[in-house]
């Protein structure tokens, strides 16, 4: 069984926090590592694909890092902001299709 | 605003009829992909249609199919419906490439529920 898994299921802090997640993912058969950002009642958004062992994105405060090797990506926001309130989804690339995990709901209250 | 566009945004219906959602692709997309989201559960893979042809399937029911027409936009047939479809589905679109590394771009949806 190919399994995405993300932790936690979620997570509230204050304005102004910084917050981590985490998304583990069969290390064999790596294609790329998907994160979106998926507010309510809207769809989900693209922040990063990561391909590489080591990758690490940014975009603004938001950044990712990525081990293939032991199968799991960290997404970090810095200083969190009540607009940054998200589900947060990951997606191994496999073959032919992306695995998503269930997503990392933040709530960021001001 | 992504460029996807899926209607109807809402449908009801009851057990046992059959629905389509329908999607329109970004322009210069050339691939669809379809995915369903059910309470507690990560978006499923349904199947996806790269310039009119099935490129791969997922966890889609017999009772569900697809098709992409020529102008690209695509249709999810949904027959003989349980309660336990009821759910939002999801079209996404990318640029021909590879999948598993290609962006995706998602539309807003269409909550299906079945009464």
């Amino acid at each position: 069984i190919l399994n995405v898994e993300q932790s936690p299921q979620s997570l509230h802090v204050q304005e102004g926090d910084s917050t981590n997640f985490t998304c583990s993912f069969p290390s064999s058969n790596f294609y790329a590592l998907h994160w979106y950002r998926w507010e309510t009642a809207k769809s989900p958004e693209a922040l990063f694909v990561m391909t590489l062992n080591g990758d690490e994105k940014k975009k603004g405060r938001i950044s990712a890092t990525l081990n293939t090797k032991e199968g799991y990506s960290y997404l970090y926001i810095k200083g969190s902001q009540p607009e940054d309130s998200a589900t947060y989804l990951c997606a191994w690339g496999n073959t032919d299709k992306l695995i998503f995990g269930t997503g990392t709901r933040l709530q960021v209250f001001p | 605003d992504s460029g996807v566009t899926q209607t109807p945004k809402h449908l009801i219906t009851a057990t046992g009829q059959r629905v389509t959602l329908r999607c329109s692709p970004r322009s210069g997309d050339l691939s669809v992909y379809w995915y369903q989201q059910s309470l507690d559960q990560g978006l499923q893979f349904l199947i996806q249609y790269y310039n009119g042809e099935e490129r791969a399937k997922g966890n889609i029911l017999e009772r569900f199919s697809a098709q992409q027409f020529p102008d690209l936009h695509s249709e999810l047939n949904l027959s003989s419906l349980e309660l336990g479809d009821s759910a939002l589905y999801f079209c996404a679109s990318s640029l021909p490439g590879q999948t598993s590394t290609d962006t995706q771009y998602f539309g807003p949806g269409t909550r299906l529920t079945v009464l």
